[in-house]
């Protein structure tokens, strides 16, 4: 049982430089989510995804690009990396997307923009 | 809108004596709320939820939390501490408004005592 595995777990990168993280979830949940981690803001939501080809911006989405061609699959694009993306990414899924729904989270990757 | 406060950044208890972790939330509509822990260098595990049902809410590991809507708090308590304990914790509301965004406290850093 796999669960929500993201790839790679570790990545350091230079400015302006185009990144792009994986997630893939074998649960066959419909909502995917991404999530940043950074000192004194707890996790703040980037973008969220009800289905395949269906996306939607949360908190603090600049900078940042999603796609979703595979339900099991939800890829995060920063196009030109900058120092203030440096933070842990976290991907979580959920089966619904009501209030009272559980998202399970990956493992989470620490990107370094240097 | 939704917002979550934990009131303590750190808290350190010896081993085999009580956990308190306290979180006060704010919502304008009936808000699901749920606690998440952090292991170092790992994701976040759902601890337990509360969704408009009972008050006291059991979780894993032998965590409780009671849902007191008239003090708007959701503390996380455990009767006896275990060094395995040690990690950061996450209070987290959910409202059923169609954003599909949890909001998170800035979390609460256990340290437990041998």
């Amino acid at each position: 049982d796999a669960g929500i595995t993201q790839s790679p777990r570790y990545k350091i990168t230079e400015t302006g430089r185009q990144v792009t993280l994986m997630c893939h979830q074998t649960w066959s949940h419909s909502y995917m989510f991404w999530y940043r981690q950074d000192l004194g803001h707890g996790l703040r939501l980037i973008y969220y995804s009800a289905a395949a080809d269906i996306t939607d911006k949360g908190e603090v989405p600049d900078g940042y690009v999603v796609s979703r061609s595979k339900t099991e699959n939800f890829p995060l694009t920063l196009e030109s990396a900058t120092r203030s993306q440096t933070s842990v990414y976290f991907c979580a899924s959920s089966l619904g997307g009501g209030s009272g729904d559980t998202q399970y989270f990956g493992p989470g990757t620490r990107l370094t923009v240097l | 809108a939704q917002s979550v406060t934990q009131l303590d950044s750190h808290v350190s208890v010896s081993e085999g004596t009580p956990v308190l972790l306290r979180c006060n939330y704010s919502s304008s509509y009936s808000p699901s709320l749920f606690w998440y822990v952090q292991h170092p260098n790992k994701g976040l595990q759902l601890l337990l939820k509360y969704t408009s049902a009972a008050t006291l809410v059991k979780g894993i590991n032998g965590f409780e939390a009671e849902f007191k809507k008239s003090e708007t708090s959701f503390h996380l308590t455990k009767p006896s501490a275990h060094m395995s304990d040690a990690a950061e914790y996450f209070c987290v509301v959910s409202e059923d408004t169609g954003r599909r965004a949890l909001t998170f406290g800035s979390g609460t850093r256990l340290q437990v005592q041998p």
